[in-house]
């Protein structure tokens, strides 16, 4: 059974650039949410995609954008991109069980980008 | 604002040993709290996940207690191996979301042979 997979696994592009990055959830698991970690720190909520819609954001610019496929793989873009932007992008997945708030996220090894 | 707390920023402990990390949270409305460990260029792997009316879970050598009265957790670990070398991460819960997460910076624990 395989777990989250994310691609590329590494990444380097240059500021002003734009990235597709991807993920596919966990068999099973219907719901993704983005996180972005920076070097030394605990990961940062980007937006969560549910039935191929963002269903929560986090406080992120609009240049982070995402997408959600009928087989709840999703994408995440990110335009115009910054020094700033560097860090690793993990994705992470679950199962919307309505009335139960326990369920684990499954996290990906994450994709590591670098902006020069 | 919510917030999670985690002390100590890293810790080095010979193998064998036992020893505590610590987590502070400000979260409100609190739904449950999640321990999870992060080797180095890996995802975080949950340990443990409590709601408010637990006091304390076991994984393994991994014990996780929890006071929602103080907002204070604490993940202890017996007798530490050389695999438990990584980053320790609390994580809390805001109101009934069960995705949307208040992470630590975590704590880096290195064990010695």
């Amino acid at each position: 059974d395989a777990g989250v997979t994310q691609s590329p696994t590494h990444l380097i592009k240059t500021r002003g650039q734009q990235v597709t990055l991807r993920c596919s959830p966990k068999s099973g698991h219907d719901t993704v949410s983005w996180y972005q970690q920076a070097l030394g720190q605990g990961p940062q909520f980007i937006f969560q995609y549910y039935e191929e819609e963002e269903r929560q954001r986090g406080n992120f610019p609009d240049r982070f954008s995402g997408h959600q496929f009928p087989n709840y793989s999703s994408e995440l873009n990110v335009n115009a991109l910054l020094l700033g932007d560097s860090a690793l992008y993990l994705c992470a997945s679950s199962l919307r069980v309505w009335g139960s708030y326990n369920s684990p996220l499954h996290f990906g090894n994450g994709t590591r980008l670098t902006v020069t | 604002k919510n917030q999670v707390e985690q002390s100590p920023q890293s810790l080095i402990i010979l193998e064998g040993k036992n020893c505590t990390l610590q987590c502070n949270y400000t979260v409100s409305p609190f739904s449950n709290l999640r321990w999870y460990k992060q080797d180095t260029g890996r995802g975080p792997v949950s340990l443990t996940i409590m709601t408010f009316s637990e006091n304390t879970k076991s994984n393994g050598r991994y014990t996780a207690t929890l006071d929602a009265d103080t907002k204070q957790s604490s993940l202890h670990i017996t007798a530490s191996q050389l695999s438990d070398s990584a980053s320790y991460i609390c994580v809390v819960s805001v109101t009934y979301n069960t995705d949307k997460l208040i992470f630590g910076t975590g704590t880096r624990l290195q064990v010695f042979p």
